[in-house]
This record gives structure tokens, sequence and C-alpha cells, in this order.
């Protein structure tokens, strides 16, 4: 099925562990992103790639890294994690930036640290 | 900064009748608006994209119309079953703030059979 493919779906970290999520979509999507969501806050972004080669921090990057592997792939890394980064993590996918276009989003990856 | 609001909160209908979900925004500076659906420990899944030149879109019972002008837009189901229930989700796409998608906090579903 084409669409935005997300591992792990479930990971529990302990504190100041670190670990990478990793997001993969056959779409031929230009652009992909990574959005956290909190209860009662709405989805936030972190990390955005608007094409393979680049990377821009959203609203939330502080704690995170990313990797635009290839076009296909877009991967967020937490290097020493923290409680406050306990959310559940949203990849999208979408062709083109500012244009107009839609986004294709992920199942989710939900995370609890410890 | 572009705020999106969504009002009520959560919602309860007995089935049959029809939703009324409503979405505000406070800069009608975008690209598109966009609502979304989401399934209990799930994903997003997309339903309509209104594009900032359109005034409505329409998928089967589904109907969302945009009013950029006052900054508003409105999801209507017909005829609500209970698999409608969810959280549904809307997002706008600024054009001062490449690739970010402005959400709601969602408005919660629930259809009684």
């Amino acid at each position: 099925n084409a669409g935005v493919t997300q591992t792990p779906k479930f990971q529990v970290l302990k504190t100041g562990q670190s670990m990478t999520l990793q997001c993969a979509q056959d779409m031929n999507h230009n652009s992909m992103y990574w959005y956290r969501q909190d209860p009662g806050m709405g989805l936030r972004l972190i990390y955005y790639s608007a094409s393979e080669g680049t990377t821009d921090k959203g609203e939330v990057p502080n704690g995170y890294n990313v990797s635009r592997l290839n076009k296909r792939e877009f991967s967020l890394r937490l290097e020493s994690a923290a409680p406050s980064q306990t959310s559940v993590y949203f990849c999208a996918s979408s062709e083109a930036g500012g244009a107009g276009y839609g986004y294709t989003f992920g199942s989710g990856t939900r995370l609890t640290v410890v | 900064k572009q705020e999106v609001t969504q009002i009520p909160a959560a919602l309860s209908v007995p089935e049959g009748e029809n939703l009324v979900l409503n979405c505000s925004f406070t800069d009608s500076a975008i690209y598109n608006l966009q609502w979304f659906r989401q399934d209990p420990g799930k994903g997003l899944t997309s339903l309509l994209l209104i594009q900032s030149s359109q005034r409505e879109q329409t998928s089967g019972r589904l109907n969302a119309s945009l009013d950029k002008s006052s900054g508003r837009s409105t999801l209507y189901i017909a005829a609500s079953q209970p698999g409608d229930s969810a959280t549904y989700l809307c997002a706008v796409r600024t054009t001062d703030s490449w690739g970010k998608l402005q959400f709601g906090a969602g408005t919660q579903v629930v259809v009684t059979p």
C-alpha cells in the first residue's frame, strides 16, 4: 500500500537514552515533516525537509535532530531523551511545500520516556 | 502568528443527525485548509483539502466550506453513523511559513446508536 511508513510503532526509553525514529514514503513526494502530538495541544512541527538534501527547524526543534537520507527516508533522532519528549510522533509527506498540496501522514510512533 | 481554534472540543449526537464542526483561524493568508480524521491510537487520515481560492469541497457525506476573509471553515457530515466517531482536526497551511501546517486541537465526536 502506498503511503508513509513509520517504525517503531511503540517505544519506551529511559531518560538519557538515544533512539532514531524512521520514516519512509513511497509516493515520490519531495517534502517530508516530523510532528509531535500532545494532549490538548494539537500537532506541532519539529523539523521538515523541503527537498532531498535540505532540512529546517520547525516550531519545537530543541532536543531533536533529523536526517534526510534520500528522497524516500527522513529520520528523527533523540540524542538524550527527556520525559518532556513523551509524545506521539508523526511523519508526513507532501508533493511540494507552500504550493497548496495536501499532506499524507504515517500512523505514528508512541514514545514514552521514563 | 497563526492561531487555529476548533469549537466545540467534544460533541455527542444520536445516529442520523447531521454533524457541524467549526474551525477558525486568525490569519487569512493561507494556501489551503485541510480536514483530517483521527481514530483513537491511530494516525491522521485526510478527508478534504480546500485550496484558498475555493469556497467548498465535497466527498460523499462530507462537505467542507471555507470563508477565508472571515477566517472560518465548517465541516458538515450528513446523516451521521457510529462509524463517524473520531477526532476531527483542521489544519491551515499559511503563506508566511513554508511547510508548516498549523493545527487546531480537534473536536472529539461520538455518534450514539
